[in-house]
């Protein structure tokens, strides 16, 4: 397997543009997670699916954050409209289960906001 | 509130010693502990979990301890090497991961 996949690796967008993260996770993965890390606040879970169907978004930042998982092997990260504070590496990680196993991460969406 | 704390400061060792790193946590009764590693520009990648009723989990140079009572793990790395440097990371569940900032270990030469 190759992983949990993200793209694009970087991304560089003007505030108030739209920007989509992409994510294949694990195949056979029930868990899908969504991560924001800055240096500032460090690891931030956004929002997790289990099955596709999402059961946590209380770590969204706000209604300009959206996720989807269509399918098993596709989710999505929205952003609309973009702005500089929302500047961060996002990663999104699978696990067949939550605490008692552990997580595979991509290697992540460094986005800049400008 | 739930709090996670690991060292702050980079921890620096020479090469061939034991680096020990420390996860420390309060308000919390997690089923079980999860450590990561993870390097500039990369995703974290898992290292080892251990149970609460486990006290000591081993794999090849990394041991893990647990204990509840003190609210404590410890991280070991023995026979480090500068390879090992990298950011560290501690993670406690019983369902949701919940994540500490990360100690910075550095191995010198």
């Amino acid at each position: 397997d190759a992983g949990v996949i993200q793209s694009p690796r970087h991304e560089v967008t003007e505030m108030g543009q739209e920007v989509t993260l992409r994510c294949k996770p694990i195949s056979g993965h029930d868990y899908l997670f969504w991560y924001r890390q800055t240096m500032m606040r460090g690891l931030e879970l956004l929002i997790y699916f289990n099955n596709n169907v999402p059961i946590d978004d209380s770590g969204m930042p706000e209604d300009r954050f959206s996720a989807k998982m269509p399918n098993a092997s596709f989710s999505t990260l929205k952003i609309q409209p973009s702005e500089p504070r929302d500047s961060a590496v996002y990663f999104c990680a699978s696990s067949p289960s939550q605490g008692n196993y552990g997580y595979t991460f991509g290697s992540g969406t460094r986005l800049t906001v400008v | 509130s739930q709090k996670i704390e690991q060292n702050s400061e980079a921890l620096n060792i020479q090469e061939g010693k034991t680096a020990t790193l420390t996860c420390n946590y309060t308000n919390y009764s997690p089923a079980y502990l999860q450590w990561y590693r993870q390097d500039p520009g990369r995703g974290p990648v898992f290292l080892l979990l251990i149970r609460e009723n486990e006290k000591e989990k081993r794999k090849e140079r990394l041991k893990v301890t647990f204990d509840t009572t003190l609210k404590q793990s410890l991280f070991h790395i023995t026979a480090s090497q500068p390879a090992d440097s990298a950011t560290y990371l501690c993670a406690l569940a019983n369902y949701q991961l919940i994540w500490g900032a990360g100690t910075k270990l550095i191995i010198k030469p």
